[in-house]
């Protein structure tokens, strides 16, 4: 599968909408972008999938750019709550043998 | 409908002592997985079975790691026995299928002192 590139982390004013960028320019043709979500102590937590359209949940916003080389995730009204590490992985959605990489994702810190 | 169910949720344990965790996945999911999470790093597989076939051990260090899922349900991962640099987050995942989107539990903090 494809590898990935986040910031480290990045802040967020409570009530802005935080917008988290994912690289991913070796991403095949047949990879999905899913982005997850990890809060201190806890398991990550699915939040958005997509191929190459925009997609939109009651989670988050996701735009893939038109070469599909780039995502970004976009939380549009952050709260305190979403603070939390980020994952961006691309992987093939039905079958087959893969190894998820996870990587460090980025550290969005929520501040009032 | 109820997460991926781990436990125990904490375990302290002294180095050469066997250890072991247990992960209920979500009910009809036939995919599970286990995952090690190092401090400040994003989860690393180590297996992953369909039913009760592992099908991905690549990255388990089986001179003392061993894993199992007897009837395609429940698993058990074990460390026997147990190094200080064991000391992580070991995470269980479970999908409906090998390609499905993947639903964590809360994962098993292990201390090895």
């Amino acid at each position: 599968d494809a590898k990935t590139t986040q910031p480290p982390s990045m802040d967020c004013a409570e009530g802005r909408a935080a917008n988290l960028p994912c690289n991913h320019s070796t991403i095949s043709g047949n990879e999905y972008v899913y982005w997850y979500r990890q809060i201190h102590s806890q398991g990550p937590q699915y939040i958005i999938h997509g191929l190459k359209n925009n997609e939109t949940n009651e989670m988050a916003s996701l735009i893939i750019t038109e070469d599909r080389k780039s995502s970004t995730l976009i939380l549009p009204h952050a709260t305190l709550r979403d603070t939390a590490v980020y994952y961006c992985i691309v992987r093939v959605a039905a079958g087959g043998s893969y190894i998820p990489t996870f990587g460090r994702g980025t550290s969005l810190i929520v501040h009032p | 409908e109820a997460g991926v169910v781990q436990s125990p949720r904490y375990k302290i344990i002294e180095k050469k002592q066997p250890v072991a965790f247990w992960c209920n996945p979500i009910s009809g999911h036939n995919t599970l997985y286990w995952y090690l999470q190092n401090l400040g790093q994003g989860p690393e597989l180590l297996i992953r079975y369909e039913n009760e076939e592992a099908v991905d051990d690549s990255q388990l260090p089986k001179d003392r790691f061993s894993a199992e899922r007897l009837k395609g349900v429940d698993s058990t991962l074990k460390i026997q026995p147990a190094e200080l640099g064991d000391s992580a987050v070991y995470l269980c995942a479970s999908s409906q299928g090998g390609g499905e989107t993947q639903y964590f539990g809360p994962g098993t903090r292990l201390l090895v002192l």
